[in-house]
């Protein structure tokens, strides 16, 4: 079946640094993905889609240059944290679409 | 009124009960529906995936769509404690792809 990759699975970073998540469709090559945010005992929300050689939508609400979004490959999109704050502390999650969504395993950041 | 409604739970239930858990949405474009499976600290993985109304049975897992209602639930038979998970109502329709989730209801099988 398809298989996401995301790395790295958690990370620790201080306070005014950039912290980037890679999100890989391993077996397929996918058009589109997703990037979601996930706090504690609350469900997926949305941040951004992105397609593969075009600039990500983002939903309302989202900073567009605090969360940059890269698609550049059919199988690679990347997120990253920019100027991270606890505030951003967080579990992120990828999904990369062929037929279906699957989902990576997840990035638990922690910012101190 | 939110588009996708769950209740969050949590739900606790012996071994081998009987599941149900439902969601209630309100966006008549909803076509494709699905269940997804979370485990703490994980990312969720399809359990279900069902697209427009009617019944689809997997193993121990039954998704039931109805439309006209608006309502959509999934049955888990023979429940086993390694079902304990938080369970996500999922759906999209259009064409942006996008899925809208349920809250998710945490459930725990107690052996």
């Amino acid at each position: 079946g398809a298989v996401v990759s995301q790395h790295p699975s958690w990370v620790i970073c201080k306070s005014g640094t950039s912290v980037k998540i890679e999100c890989r469709s391993l077996d397929f090559q996918a058009t589109t993905m997703f990037w979601y945010r996930q706090f504690p005992k609350q469900s997926l929300m949305l941040m951004a889609t992105s397609n593969e050689g075009s600039k990500a939508t983002y939903e309302q609400g989202v900073e567009k240059d605090k969360f940059l979004i890269n698609h550049a490959s059919l199988t690679l999109s990347t997120l990253t944290v920019t100027s991270a704050h606890p505030e951003d502390s967080s579990f992120y999650i990828c999904s990369a679409r062929d037929y279906g969504y699957t989902f990576g395993s997840g990035t638990r950041l922690t910012v101190v | 009124q939110k588009e996708v409604e769950q209740d969050p739970g949590p739900l606790s239930v012996p071994e081998g009960a009987i599941v149900s858990l439902n969601c209630t949405y309100s966006n008549s474009a909803f076509q494709y529906f699905m269940w997804y499976r979370q485990y703490s600290r994980k990312g969720p993985e399809l359990l279900m995936y069902t697209y427009s109304s009617g019944n689809k049975e997997d193993g121990r897992f039954t998704a039931q769509v109805d439309k006209s209602s608006k309502y959509i639930s999934l049955f888990i038979r023979d429940s086993q404690p390694s079902d304990s998970a938080t369970y996500l109502c999922a759906m999209s329709g259009g064409s942006n792809y996008k899925l809208t989730f349920g809250k998710g209801t945490l459930l725990t099988v107690n052996p």
